[in-house]
């Protein structure tokens, strides 16, 4: 399976300010995307990072808010923008793992933001 | 768009004892249905999944079944160990790969 890493692994923000949170793959996967699991809760899928355009964003998720790069095929970042306390999540990426027709999808360990 | 229920929210078992938790999903079109364990601090971890052209599908103690008539899948553990303790999650997605709608999660808790 791929190996992902996040930075940083956690952060304490101030209300109004951004974080970009990155995400590294140890090999090129053609999907990636981004998750919010918010304290005690489920995960929830934010967008699909697109290699080389814009991200595809799910209702409710907007690019001015969660903008999103994915410049090759092992790395992306999600930068949440002008944070609020609501904002306080772990942010996830994943990664659909392909092994001939088989699909796998595993996650990345979490970028574990709180915004005061 | 999907949606998908999980029941029970909470399950506490003896050790020995077998544990289920079921999820039902709403998209007819959806096909893959995994199942994520996450302990405490922790990334979900794949356990186990299922795709939509099989019935069931075991890996040592841990079996899911699907019924796709009924939209409802099914996660069973047998022979709990308290190292089973965490919260389980279920998922769907459809031809979209990766797209997953999680359940609410079942934080299933096995007694020594």
């Amino acid at each position: 399976s791929a190996v992902i890493s996040q930075k940083p692994s956690r952060d304490i923000c101030q209300r109004g300010t951004s974080l970009t949170i990155q995400c590294q793959v140890d090999s090129q996967v053609t999907m990636m995307f981004w998750y919010r699991q918010q304290p005690g809760q489920s995960l929830t899928l934010i967008a699909t990072a697109n290699q080389g355009s814009e991200a595809t964003y799910e209702s409710g998720f907007v690019i001015d808010k969660f903008p999103i790069s994915r410049p090759n095929l092992t790395f992306s970042t999600l930068t949440v923008s002008n944070m609020s306390p609501e904002d306080s999540s772990i942010y996830l990426c994943s990664v659909v793992w392909v092994r001939g027709e088989v699909n796998e999808q595993f996650f990345g360990p979490g970028t574990r933001l709180t915004v005061l | 768009g999907e949606n998908v229920e999980q029941h029970p929210s909470t399950l506490s078992v003896q050790e020995g004892d077998s544990a289920v938790i079921k999820c039902t999903y709403s998209d007819s079109a959806s096909n893959y249905f995994p199942w994520y364990k996450q302990e405490l601090g922790k990334r979900p971890q794949l356990i186990i999944d299922i795709r939509s052209n099989v019935g069931e599908k075991k890996d040592q103690r841990i079996a899911v079944t699907l019924n796709k008539t009924a939209k409802h899948f099914s996660l069973h553990i047998t022979e709990t160990q308290p190292e089973d303790s965490a919260v389980y999650f279920c998922a769907a997605s459809g031809t979209s790969y990766g797209k997953l709608t999680f359940g609410q999660g079942t934080i299933l808790t096995v007694h020594p």
